[in-house]
């Protein structure tokens, strides 16, 4: 079974422009969620969507939305970027079947704002 | 999410010694997670905990889900370098968010 893929894998951004990455989710799994990880901070929950609905939030700025599609595929958009949006955005799939809650991560989109 | 307080913060490791570290949290979880992540990657799934108590291991890595819901630790024996990296614990609470602890570094010891 192939993994979480993201997409890109690196992206250079200028201050003030907006970005949207890409997580596709292991097949069969409806639950998606988005982390920050930065050096000083460590990995922060962003959002978690289900069914193509927001079902979790993480305490960031408007800034920063998502969706989910049909089958399963989520997108992540931070506008107006600030240098500070520096980071590897992770973004992890789950089942959520019965009592698993058990999260895999994809490799990452390394987001440079310059 | 909570706070977690993951420790110790770095370890070095000589090949074929035994090696723990733990996260406690000041709120009861429902689940505890331990992750591994490499530079440059995501964090792997290692070990999954859902019951107080429970003790599970995979391979080498031993964790266990403390008696009060508000800790865990994770073992691993006989190590060798390719234990090196960063390990994460995560707890999920009632609010279903996933927590994570900052990190314990794993290095050699040269």
């Amino acid at each position: 079974k192939a993994g979480v893929t993201q997409t890109p894998r690196y992206l250079i951004k200028t201050r003030g422009q907006q970005v949207t990455l890409s997580c596709s989710p292991i097949s069969g799994h409806r639950s998606v969620s988005w982390y920050q990880q930065t050096p000083g901070q460590g990995l922060q929950f962003l959002f978690e969507y289900f069914s193509e609905t927001q079902r979790n939030k993480g305490n960031f700025p408007g800034r920063f939305s998502g969706r989910q599609f049909s089958n399963s595929r989520s997108e992540m958009n931070v506008s107006t970027l600030e240098l500070g949006d520096s980071a590897l955005y992770l973004c992890a799939s789950s089942s959520n079947r019965g009592s698993s809650y058990e999260q895999y991560f994809g490799p990452g989109t390394r987001l440079t704002v310059t | 999410g909570q706070q977690l307080n993951q420790s110790p913060q770095s370890m070095f490791i000589q090949e074929g010694e035994d090696v723990s570290m733990n996260c406690t949290s000041s709120s009861i979880f429902n689940t505890w997670l331990w992750y591994k992540q490499d530079p440059g990657e995501g964090p792997v799934l290692l070990i999954a905990l859902y019951k107080a108590g429970e003790l599970t291991s995979n391979g080498r890595l031993t964790a266990q889900f403390g008696i009060t819901r508000k800790d865990s630790f994770l073992n691993i024996s006989a190590s060798i370098p390719s234990d090196v990296g960063i390990y994460f614990c995560a707890g999920r609470g009632d609010d279903y968010k996933l927590s994570f602890g900052a990190g314990t570094t794993v290095t050699v010891r040269a």
